[in-house]
Formats: C-alpha cells, structure tokens, sequence
C-alpha cells in the first residue's frame, strides 16, 4: 500500500511549456485533489474530483486542467507554463465518508523559468 | 464563502512551555475542521479533525483542538512543547460536497527555543 505517490518530485520548465504533474492512490478513495503551496499563502486548492469521470474548480483554477479517469490517477495538467505557476504542487485523496482522514502526497516542485 | 484565518505567523516558544495556535473560520454550516503539520520539506500530516460531538478533540503527539462555535474558533494547544514540534501549522475547513475539499490558512510556524 502505497498511499498517495506523485511523479516527478522536481521539475525544471520554460515558460510556454506544457507538462503534466500524475498523482496515484491505491486506496480506492472516490475523492482526490490537487493544492499549490506558496510561501506566506498556505495550500490552495486548485481542482478536485468526486470520483471517476467528475471534477470541479478550486481557489486559483486557471491555468490548470484535470480530467479523472480512472478512480486511481488524478493528473495535474499545465497548458502553457508561466512563472507564477512557480510552486510546490500536492495532491491528495480521500476516502468516501465525510470523517475519513485526507491523505498527502510528497509533492512536486515545479520551476517555471 | 469559507475561509480560515490564522492570525500568527510565526510564534516561538520556549522549550517545555505550552503553546496556543489560533484558527478561526468562515462556514455557513457545522464545518469539518483539522489541523495539518508540516516539517520543512516534508508533506502534510494530519494532527486531528474535528467533524461533531465533543467539542475538545485529541490528536497525535499531545495536541489537542477545542471548538468553539460562538467564537468560530478552533484552536491547536500542546501543554508541553517539544524541539521537534518545530514546524509548520495548518488550520484547514472542510468545503465542497461532504467537506472533501479543504480550505487552509496561511500557516503558522513554531520555533521552539532550548
């Protein structure tokens, strides 16, 4: 049992670029989401998903796509990397009952230069 | 709209001392409430969660949280602070359908000092 993994731990990309960001759980939780860190601003919540074939917005969705198609994977998609997209990336999951713990990945650090 | 605030910073307190980490919110309904820790570098770790029933919640490591709904408050207090307890702290409400989305403050930090 893995938890929450999340490919790649550190990403170099110039402005322009598009990359994707892939989460995976092997807990079959119905609910995963996607927060960027920035010092002084704690985590915001930049999408999330209800379970295989559902998503929504967050906080701060621009600039960002999701799609969920498969209850394990959850990837973070950057359309055309900006600076301001500078940040440490987490995703998370859940299971399906409101009290169930949300469980973190190990982040990715993303720079945009 | 929900939102938390958590109007410290960065506290430092002595080593052995107790400690108080303020956190209120903004939420229309009864509000899913936890508290994160971050070592630097590191992830998340959920310390406790506050969903219904005994306002006084216990967590891992001595903390514990107190609800209070008159004061939209949900404080993180250790009575005794250990070195390692230096970290990062997050005050977070549970959002979206059955609180799954959640909505953190800025953060805390704690050094604690020998």
């Amino acid at each position: 049992n893995a938890g929450v993994t999340q490919t790649p731990k550190f990403q170099v990309l110039k402005t322009g670029q598009s990359m994707t960001l892939q989460c995976a759980q092997d807990m079959n939780h119905e609910y995963m989401s996607w927060y960027r860190q920035d010092p002084g601003m704690g985590l915001r919540l930049i999408h999330y998903s209800v379970g295989a074939g559902i998503t929504d917005q967050g906080e701060v969705p621009n600039g960002y796509n999701v799609s969920r198609s498969t209850t394990e994977d959850f990837p973070l998609r950057l359309l055309s990397a900006a600076p301001s997209q500078t940040s440490v990336y987490f995703c998370a999951s859940r299971g399906l009952a409101a009290q169930e713990t949300q469980y973190f990945g190990p982040g990715t650090r993303l720079l945009v230069l | 709209a929900q939102s938390v605030t958590q109007p410290d910073i960065h506290i430092t307190v002595s080593e052995g001392a107790s400690l108080e980490l303020r956190c209120n919110y903004s939420y229309g309904a009864t509000p899913y409430l936890f508290w994160y820790v971050q070592s630097p570098g590191q992830g998340l770790q959920l310390l406790l969660k506050y969903f219904s029933g005994d306002t006084l919640v216990q967590g891992i490591k001595g903390f514990e949280a107190e609800f209070k709904r008159s004061q939209s408050s949900f404080n993180l207090r250790k009575p005794s602070v250990h070195w390692s307890d230096a970290a990062e702290y997050f005050c977070a409400v549970g959002a979206g359908q059955a609180g799954t989305a959640l909505i953190f403050g800025k953060g805390t930090t704690l050094s604690v000092s020998s």
